[in-house]
């Protein structure tokens, strides 16, 4: 089956620092990848996803994601860090094993950006 | 802004009353999904709706149900609402190729008492 780890619960970094949120990735065939981010009592907001071609992917609010094929990695990243990216991340892959292809959600990040 | 819109953003029901959560989309999207998050945990699919056709998810309890009268509109009723459903319910929409991306709406907070 499809599936994507998030191995860190939480990400701490200084507003203006890099910050790296890890995510790798398990699937037969060919990967559709994707981040969301959330903030407290709000849906999932739609932030990049790589599905061919160049391995960097540039989404929203400054983000970026790195597709590794030989590492099964899509980390996400940003090159200087905001206090107001403090939120849920959510790396996900969609299952194009099923019939439907339904969307496989990691466990999620948290990020906090120290002022 | 063509968009997901969830109403209300807030329900309050009491224990085993019915509640009907509802979501519209302006994307004219042919699939409708269902989710439902607890805790900052990931968001977990109910169901979903591809044109009229109602796939269910085998874990999703019979107490939820839903409803596609038209393209644009999608329901959720929680036909009768244990201490154990409150949640956030979130509310999506695709096209069905792969690589398409899935939108959600703000969500529905739903308190049980």
């Amino acid at each position: 089956a499809q599936s994507v780890a998030q191995p860190e619960d939480q990400v701490n970094v200084a507003e203006g620092n890099p910050l790296t949120v890890k995510c790798t990735y398990s699937v037969s065939g060919n990967p559709y990848l994707f981040w969301y981010v959330q903030y407290p009592n709000r849906g999932l907001q739609f932030l990049l996803k790589y599905i061919t071609g160049d391995n960097l992917v540039k989404g929203s609010y400054g983000f970026e994601a790195e597709f590794n094929k030989s590492q099964t990695s899509f980390h996400l990243k940003k090159p200087s860090a905001l206090v107001s990216d403090s939120a849920l991340y959510f790396c996900a892959v969609r299952d194009i094993n099923t019939g439907f292809q339904k969307l496989v959600f990691g466990t999620g990040t948290r990020l906090l950006v120290s002022p | 802004d063509a968009m997901v819109i969830q109403n209300p953003r807030y329900q309050v029901t009491q224990f085993g009353k019915p509640v009907t959560l509802s979501c519209s989309q302006t994307l004219n999207h042919n699939v409708m999904y269902w989710y439902q998050q607890k805790s900052s945990q990931a968001p977990k699919l109910l169901f979903h709706y591809y044109d009229k056709d109602f796939n269910n998810e085998a874990d999703t309890p019979d107490n939820f149900q839903s409803r596609r009268p038209n393209t644009s509109f999608c329901f959720l009723d929680i036909r009768s609402p244990g201490l154990g459903d409150a949640a956030m319910y979130l509310c999506a929409t695709s096209r069905l190729d792969p690589g398409d991306t899935q939108y959600f709406g703000p969500g529905t907070r739903l308190t049980v008492l």
